[in-house]
């Protein structure tokens, strides 16, 4: 099946730094990819949809100039949490579906948590 | 707009019983649905899908997941549960949008197996 990585898979940081998530297709390529985020004990809420070529579209609430999201090639995309506080300690989890597929399967990767201190 | 109910947050449940985790939808359009199963620290994996066709799809893992349109539901199902099915779950659907999709999920239901 379809492989989706993430890097690095766990990271603490100082308040204010600014860190950098990679999400990788490793077998497919994919025109989109999904940032979700994940509190503890709740479900996944996604955050903003990532266009290789284009800009990334936010949810409602989610701040573009916080999360910045780049789509550089078909099987690369990195969120980038600026200015990092503690409210944004969070499990952060990608998602990918085949650019070949219609039937809107996605591929998640391990997900990343992010503790800010 | 798309929802998904997931109206039990946990289920506890002895090892080799039975087992059912609900999920109910609601959408304007057709749909597909998914159940996924986390392990802690871990990302998703997929358990099922229904796109079309039968409606009842069987998964990895000894799942099974009946839509029933009617109702609006996707309840997952096990005939025996092992300790190793501990876990949380999720229901999730999602819909197409020309380019690409948006997965909508539950809030999740955590399965307890005790032996």
């Amino acid at each position: 099946g379809a492989v989706v990585s993430q890097h690095p898979s766990w990271v603490i940081c100082k308040s204010g730094t600014s860190v950098k998530i990679e999400c990788r297709s490793l077998d497919f390529q994919a025109t989109t990819m999904f940032w979700y985020r994940q509190f503890p004990k709740q479900s996944l809420m996604l955050m903003a949809t990532s266009n290789e070529g284009s800009k990334a579209t936010y949810e409602q609430g989610v701040e573009k100039d916080k999360f910045l999201i780049n789509h550089a090639s078909l099987t690369l995309s990195t969120l980038t949490v600026t200015s990092a506080h503690p409210e944004d300690s969070s499990f952060y989890i990608c998602s990918a579906p085949p650019r070949t597929t219609l039937n809107n399967e996605q591929f998640f990767g391990p997900g990343t948590r992010l503790t800010v201190l | 707009a798309q929802s998904v109910t997931q109206l039990d947050s946990q289920v506890p449940v002895f090892e080799e019983a039975p087992v059912e985790l609900r999920c109910n939808y609601s959408s304007s359009v057709s749909v597909y649905l998914f159940w996924y199963v986390q392990y802690p620290n871990q990302g998703l994996q997929l358990l099922l899908k229904y796109l079309s066709g039968s409606t009842l799809v069987k998964g990895i893992n000894g799942f099974e997941a009946e839509f029933n349109k009617s109702q609006t539901s996707f309840h997952l199902r096990k005939p025996s549960v092992h300790i190793s099915d501990t876990a949380e779950y999720f229901c999730a659907v999602s819909q197409y949008t020309g380019t690409a999709s948006k997965l909508t999920f539950g809030t999740g239901t955590r399965l307890q197996v005790t032996l």
